[in-house]
């Protein structure tokens, strides 16, 4: 079965970091473009990085350039996000969402994990 | 960046009618090298992740039922729900990738049965 799943959420103060974690099964990770988006409770979908196949490409938002790191490890099949320097904006679910095209950043999601929590508060 | 909006906000629809969903993009998202528009649609239920139900505009992903289409091109979309069923309520979200990586979603339209 094709998954997709996240960890390592929880609750921060502000200035503080978390690093967010998705293992992937089930398909060939080395091939696919991977992806982060958040939504903020009660509101829409924010697409915050991507990170190509072979890591040689990565983007950020401007809303978190600076302060995220988008990176992976296709050996262990994981995709991570270290978040610094966090912000009471950033309260958000979490999502690590794949690619639908292999080998190509398309920009379109065909799956997604179920998310982790992530609450910066003081 | 491309600013997507929807429209309605919500909508209540009986089951067995049809519910139509707009979505309009601040700017073209028609590709005219290939002729393909970089606009997906997704639906979200309560307490799970989004699920793509249209890439391209227009092709329905696998496993997606019939009853899910989409058309429009340019800068105005439509997501049609012909015949709604119970399982469908959803807010329903569309989002370009024209301008990959700097991708943006719609606002999102939540759907009801009235």
């Amino acid at each position: 079965e094709v998954q997709l799943v996240e960890s390592g959420g929880g609750l921060v103060k502000p200035g503080g970091s978390l690093r967010l974690s998705c293992a992937a099964s089930g398909f060939t990770f080395s091939s696919y473009s991977m992806n982060w988006v958040r939504q903020a409770p009660g509101k829409g979908l924010e697409w915050v990085s991507s990170i190509s196949s072979s890591s040689s490409y990565i983007y950020y938002a401007d809303s978190v350039k600076g302060r995220f790191t988008i990176s992976r490890d296709n050996a262990k099949n994981s995709l991570y996000l270290q978040m610094n320097s966090l912000r009471a904006e950033d309260t958000a679910v979490y999502y690590c969402a794949r690619d639908l095209a292999l080998e190509m950043a398309l920009g379109a999601f065909d799956i997604w994990g179920q998310g982790t929590m992530v609450t910066v508060s003081s | 960046d491309i600013v997507m909006t929807q429209s309605p906000d919500s909508l209540a629809v009986s089951l067995g009618e049809r519910a139509t969903i707009n979505c309009k993009s601040s700017q073209s998202v028609l590709y005219s090298s290939n002729n393909k528009n970089y606009l997906a649609w997704y639906q979200q239920k309560p307490g799970q992740p989004p699920k793509l139900l249209i890439y391209w505009a227009s092709t329905r992903e696998s496993g997606v039922p019939d009853r899910f289409s989409g058309s429009g091109s340019g800068t105005d979309f439509t997501l049609t729900i012909s015949s709604l069923q119970a399982e469908d309520v959803a807010v329903y979200y569309c989002q370009q990738y024209y301008s990959t990586p700097l991708l943006t979603f719609g606002p999102g339209t939540k759907v009801d049965i009235k």
